[in-house]
């Protein structure tokens, strides 16, 4: 069954300390995102990786880490530095990022954070 | 001027009824556009993409207007299961680079009465 797993649906972070939310595709994409989504408002790019070994901050990566070793997975970490981490993450990937159809991004089911 | 915005809604509509989204968006430069829908607490789920010369799917009318940088998602015979948020998605040039990313406008949520 193709698609993208995130896990896990519901986490908790305590002050002060890491999480890394986990993202899989077995799609064999090139490219992966991930998003943060606030209520009520729109999807915003933390960080993004075009190929394996390579990644770029988005508009918002402050607070956050990721790493790209192998095609299939993208883990996002939240650090202690970002204050605000509430919010719903969404992973996608997208065969590549130019070209009729390539473009096209398809999403896990997301991770709920919360702070205890 | 926001990169690409959406009426927010709601939209509250009978059963059967037809209903127009409307969306801009700033860059000129974008080049490819589509609808995702995303279903309460659910991740998105592209809809369909939006062509120059207009494009439909069953009950679904998507059109663009480039000069005007205007894209529209038409509903017919609006169904129960069509309520959600529909959000406009256009591709963007990111970062000087080169590259380009998908900008999501913050949606607008349509609710189909019985």
């Amino acid at each position: 069954d193709g698609g993208i797993t995130q896990s896990p649906k519901y986490l908790f972070r305590k002050e002060g300390q890491n999480v890394t939310l986990s993202c899989e595709q077995n799609l064999n994409h090139d490219a992966m995102y991930w998003y943060r989504q606030d209520p009520g408002q729109g999807l915003r790019l933390i960080y993004y990786s075009q190929i394996v070994n390579d990644f770029q901050k988005g508009d918002i990566a402050e607070g956050y880490s990721v790493s790209r070793e192998k095609k299939e997975s993208f883990p996002l970490t939240v650090t202690s530095a970002q204050k605000n981490p509430t919010a719903f993450y969404l992973c996608a990937s997208s065969p590549g990022t130019s070209g009729v159809g390539k473009n096209i991004q398809y999403f896990g089911a997301g991770t709920r954070l919360s702070v205890l | 001027r926001k990169e690409v915005e959406q009426d927010p809604g709601p939209f509250n509509v009978p059963e059967g009824a037809t209903v127009a989204f409307n969306c801009t968006y700033s860059n000129s430069a974008s080049q490819s556009f589509f609808w995702y829908r995303q279903d309460c607490r659910k991740e998105p789920k592209l809809l369909m993409s939006v062509y120059s010369s207009g494009n439909e799917d069953g009950r679904f009318t998507a059109q663009l207007n480039r000069a005007s940088q205007y894209i529209s998602l038409l509903i017919r015979d609006s169904k129960l299961s069509d309520s959600a948020t529909y959000l406009c998605v256009v591709n963007t040039p990111y970062s000087g680079a080169g590259s380009y990313q998908l900008t999501f406008g913050k949606g607008t949520k349509l609710s189909v009465i019985p």
